[in-house]
Order: C-alpha cells, then structure tokens, then sequence
C-alpha cells in the first residue's frame, strides 16, 4: 500500500543524544516536509524539501537538520537532543511543491528527558 | 511571514449546520487548505481552494475570500464521528504549509 512510514513510532531519549527519525514515501512525490506539533501551537513547520536535493527552513529550524539524496527519504536529525524538542513529529509529502494536498505520515512520538 | 486565525474550540449538536472560520495575513498566497485530525492520529485533508468561492465536497463545503484574507469551513448533518481538531492551512511564496493552530469540534447529542 503507498504512503508514508515513519520510523520510529515512539522514543525515549536523554537530552545530549544525537536521534534521526526516518521518513520514506513510495508515492514517487516531489514535495516532502517536516512538522511538529504541541498542545496549543498546532503543526510548525521546521524544515521541507521542495525536490531532492534541496532543502529549506521553516518556521522552527533550529536544533534540527535534514538532507534529501533522493526522492523517498527524508530523515529528520536532531544533533544534540534536549527536552523543548519533546514532540509528536509528522512527516508529509505532496505531489509537488505548487499544488496537491499533504499526505502526512502516522507520526513520531519523542520524549527527552 | 504569516499569521493564521481560528477559533480554539467550538461546541454543535449532531445533525446541525457548523461554520469554521479562518483568517490570514502571509507573504504570498498559492492555496488554502483545510485537514482534519482525529485526537492521536495524522490529519487527513478535506479541502483545498485557491480560487475565490465556494468549494462543495459532500457534507463538507469550504470557502475563499482572498482579497479579505479568509476562509471558512462549513459542516452540514453533524456526526458524532465528526468531533475532531480542524486544521486551516495557507500555501506561501515559497510553496511551504503553514498551518493555524486548529478548531477542536466537539458534536454534542
């Protein structure tokens, strides 16, 4: 079935720690994007990928990094992990970049403790 | 950058007529979108316009004003099933999503 799986579904993580969470899309899409949301803040964008290769910041960047060497993966790095980055992460792609809805994957549940 | 507006909650009666509303101020403007989320799940998408009017889809209808930078989300026949966060979400100059901080919906019976 296509779609989008991320890896892993739930951690547990010590501040300090260096964590990547994994994005794969067999949709064949362009567009690939990195959200997490907060009770109260809703879904921010922290980086996207518009097509492989290139990558772009968004709205919360800082503390995460992402590449994109191909059109299904986009892995999501935390260097140096600390608890303000306690989320739920969602991984999302679309068609292209100018049109087509998200599809977003199941998401990624991160403590840091 | 942008702004994007809607109410926190909102309460409606099964079988009833509800309206979401969302307002934005953001750099560029290629599409507004509408998703909905289930509590503990990925939000699915309902709607999109990018064109001023009204988009019809079944039980669910959205609309554009994009000169008054506003949109609304309109639910026909609630459901119980219907209880959800809405999510409006506005496409920027650069082609990325950003989204409001949602519209929990509780359906009464």
């Amino acid at each position: 079935i296509a779609g989008i799986t991320q890896a892993p579904t739930s951690q547990i993580l010590a501040a300090g720690r260096r964590m990547t969470l994994r994005c794969t899309q067999d949709m064949r899409h362009n567009a690939m994007y990195w959200y997490r949301q907060d009770l109260g803040l809703g879904l921010r964008l922290i980086h996207y990928s518009n097509t492989a290769g290139t990558t772009g910041k968004g709205e919360v960047p800082d503390g995460y990094s992402v590449s994109r060497a191909n059109t299904d993966d986009f892995p999501l790095t935390l260097a140096s992990a600390v608890p303000s980055q306690t989320s739920v992460y969602f991984c999302a792609s679309s068609r292209d970049s100018e049109t087509g809805e998200l599809f977003f994957g199941e998401g990624s549940r991160l403590t840091v403790l | 950058g942008q702004n994007i507006d809607q109410p926190t909650e909102m309460t409606a009666t099964e079988g009833a007529i509800v309206q979401i509303n969302c307002t934005y101020q953001t750099s560029g403007f290629n599409g507004l979108f509408w998703y909905q989320q289930h509590a503990g799940e990925a939000p699915t998408f309902l709607s999109y316009n990018v064109l001023d009017g009204l988009e019809e889809k079944g039980r669910f209808s959205s609309f554009l004003s994009r000169s008054k930078g506003y949109s609304y989300l309109l639910l026909k026949e609630l459901q119980m099933k219907d209880s959800a966060s809405y999510l409006c979400a506005v496409r920027d100059s650069r082609y990325a999503l950003n989204f409001g901080k949602g519209t929990s919906l509780l359906v009464t019976p």
